[in-house]
């Protein structure tokens, strides 16, 4: 089973920030949160991944709490090509190759 | 475009017939991974290899085959196939290091149709 939990869906207005949510209240210390995207019928798409501290790229920035429970992913400017489902995953730096995928967030983002 | 390339991008076959998937990876990654994504349903890991040895087999029928020839080349062998496999079929790779987050990066998958 997925470790993490997420909003189902959401729609966000174009040129507006995306936040997603992500809960991940059992992870653990050497565990990683990663986000990918899977744009309908395409393959995941690598977007952010981070452990402990807060991480930008070109992008996206993502956001972990403190006590690493939780996470946000943020679009700064969503575009209608954001459109897609949207994974995020926690998994160990070693003695897994698993990612285990939930059944994401449906982002929509309208015109 | 990810440097992860699978062929065909659409199969629809038979059930008595015999076919393969194909995915090359031009990352220098030493890990290589099959996905089955059915419809309405999560990504499920098929099989891992990591340094062309299978390290992962998560209970996966027989009538899938892998073969990983050299660290950039996967192959996905399938025959008397059954229509719920049908689905899309992703590939991805890694580099593996202990100790170290390896991103998986996937290909664009192969939608395949089993009548």
């Amino acid at each position: 089973d997925a470790k993490t939990t997420q909003p189902t869906s959401m729609d966000c207005a174009e040129g507006r920030a995306a936040n997603l949510p992500c809960n991940h209240s059992t992870i653990s210390g050497n565990e990683y949160v990663y986000w990918y995207r899977q744009i309908h019928s395409q393959g995941p798409q690598y977007i952010i991944h981070g452990l402990k501290n807060n991480e930008t790229n070109e992008m996206a920035s993502l956001i972990i709490t403190e006590d690493r429970k939780s996470s946000t992913l943020i679009l700064p400017h969503a575009t209608l090509r954001d459109t897609a489902v949207y994974y995020c995953i926690v998994r160990a730096t070693s003695g897994t190759y698993k990612y285990i995928f939930g059944t994401g967030t449906r982002l929509k983002v309208l015109a | 475009e990810t440097g992860v390339t699978q062929t065909p991008r659409h199969l629809v076959m038979g059930m008595t017939n015999k076919k393969s998937l194909k995915c090359e990876q031009h990352l220098g990654h030493n890990a290589m991974y099959w996905y089955k994504q059915s419809a309405k349903k999560p990504l499920e890991l098929m099989f891992v290899y990591s340094l062309e040895e299978r390290v992962e087999n998560n209970s996966v029928p027989s009538r899938f085959s892998p073969e990983c020839p050299n660290s950039s080349h996967l192959f996905l062998h399938l025959h008397t196939l059954q229509p719920e496999d049908s689905a899309l079929y992703l590939c991805a790779s890694s580099q593996d290091g202990s100790g170290r987050p390896d991103t998986q990066y996937f290909g664009p998958g192969t939608r395949l149709t089993v009548l």
